[in-house]
């Protein structure tokens, strides 16, 4: 079954920049979303298509892709940004829906 | 305003059978795609199920041929049949929405009720 891979972690000073990375091969024909979700909470959507922000979501989060890669950047971490932020993505056939391991930012 | 409520997890035992349900407002549930995911204790997401519009279902391996998902338009409600459970089923089940741009996401979720399979 087709998977996603994310590093378990990544820590940060409040103020720098946080990169999550998520590979998958089928990620040049399929896009990126990324989802936050903070400890007891459901899951909040933070980027969508590799580099679209919801309405609501700051500016200092963004997105990119490229090849079998997609990347979540938090510019100017924030101790409120902590949190597990999870790739979302489907398989090439656009059936099956899988989701990163997820990574925990830690920020402080 | 747009809103998912997830009921029915409970305690069951090894090999039992339940159902959840996800009561939608704002929205209506037969013209939408709607997902499971699912969330074990201290463990990621893992999509679960999904139901398109014109009722086309998919699942993961992990629950294919045990749960179905369904839905009930009368009450504009996404069902869940979850059968032959296993001590690994136990999560939390959060229901979603599936809205599309230019493919489909989740974008809308519920609180999520918590499973728990133990003897």
């Amino acid at each position: 079954s087709y998977e996603l891979t994310q590093p378990p972690s990544v820590s940060v000073s409040p103020g720098q920049t946080a990169r999550i990375t998520c590979s998958g091969d089928a990620l040049p024909k399929r896009y990126a979303y990324w989802y936050q979700q903070r400890s007891g909470q459901a899951p909040v959507l933070v980027i969508y298509e590799d580099s679209n922000r919801p309405s609501g979501i700051p500016e200092r989060f963004s997105g990119s892709s490229s090849g079998t890669m997609a990347t979540l950047t938090i510019s100017g971490a924030q101790v409120e940004d902590e949190a597990d932020y999870y790739c979302y993505s489907t398989d090439s056939s656009g059936n099956q829906r899988v989701f990163g391991g997820g990574t925990k930012l830690t920020v402080l | 305003e747009v809103q998912l409520v997830e009921s029915g997890g409970a305690l069951v035992q090894p090999g039992g059978s339940l159902r959840l349900s996800c009561a939608a407002s704002g929205f209506t549930v037969s013209s939408s795609y709607m997902s499971w995911v699912r969330q074990a204790p201290g463990k990621g997401l893992e999509w679960v199920s999904v139901v398109y519009s014109d009722g086309t279902t998919y699942y993961a391996d992990s629950v294919k041929g045990r749960f179905t998902i369904s839905r009930d338009n009368s009450k504009n409600t996404l069902n869940l049949h979850m059968n032959s459970l296993r001590a690994e089923d136990t999560a939390v089940y959060f229901c979603a929405r599936e809205t599309f741009g230019d493919f489909f996401y989740m974008d809308v979720w519920g609180k999520g009720t918590p499973v728990t399979v133990s003897s």
